[in-house]
């Protein structure tokens, strides 16, 4: 079974570009997550989507948005980027939006604003 | 809010040694607790899941427990290697967006 998958692997962009960054959960699962992982602050919610819609965000500012298709695969858009938006974004999905699941990570988008 | 600690930050072992990492969390409203390992510039692989109304869980060489009254946690590492080398992290899921708050992580190394 595939496993989450991310793509690209690596994105460099300069200050004030749009990232487009994009997620495929494992078959049969419809909850996804975005997380940021920025050097020195670990890592943070940023979204949740599921069945289609977003559920959920964290502290982040309006730049950062996206969306999930039909299929459930996401897209995390950041738009004005700004150097600090440098970092290793990950996606996870789980089976469903219920608590008990566990959330399975892709190997991330390595994002690098100059 | 929710708040997840990691000690120690950092951890360097000889080779076959046995050792503990500490994840300790404020809030013990939680659904269930993630243990995780990250290599240099990869994703998350999942090692360990513990449901709120487990005591703890089992994985070859790896046992993680859950005190979640006292709000702590721990991964066990039996006769450690090298190749078990990396960041551990931990993670708690909570609240109504069911995500994940996770420590800053351990980072190991064992040395041959």
């Amino acid at each position: 079974e595939a496993g989450v998958t991310q793509s690209p692997t690596h994105l460099i962009k300069t200050r004030g570009q749009q990232a487009t960054l994009r997620c495929s959960p494992i078959s049969g699962h419809t909850s996804v997550y975005w997380y940021q992982q920025a050097l020195g602050l670990g890592l943070q919610f940023l979204l949740w989507y599921d069945e289609g819609e977003e559920r959920n965000r964290g502290n982040f500012p309006p730049r950062f948005s996206g969306r999930q298709f039909p299929n459930y695969s996401s897209e995390l858009n950041v738009n004005a980027l700004e150097l600090e938006d440098s970092a290793l974004y990950l996606c996870a999905s789980s089976l469903t939006s219920l608590s008990i699941y566990e959330q399975y990570f892709g190997p991330g988008t390595r994002l690098t604003v100059t | 809010k929710q708040e997840v600690t990691q000690i120690p930050a950092a951890l360097s072992v000889p080779e076959g040694e046995n050792l503990v990492l500490n994840c300790s969390f404020t809030d013990s409203a939680i659904y269930n607790l993630q243990w995780f390992r990250q290599d240099p510039g990869k994703g998350l692989t999942s090692l360990l899941l513990i449901q709120s109304s487990q005591r703890e869980q089992t994985s070859g060489r790896l046992n993680a427990s859950l005190d979640k009254s006292s709000g702590r946690s721990t991964l066990y590492i039996a006769a450690s290697q090298p190749g078990d080398s990396a960041t551990y992290l931990c993670a708690v899921k909570g609240g109504s967006n069911y995500k994940l708050t996770f420590g800053k992580g351990t980072l190991l190394t064992v040395n041959p």
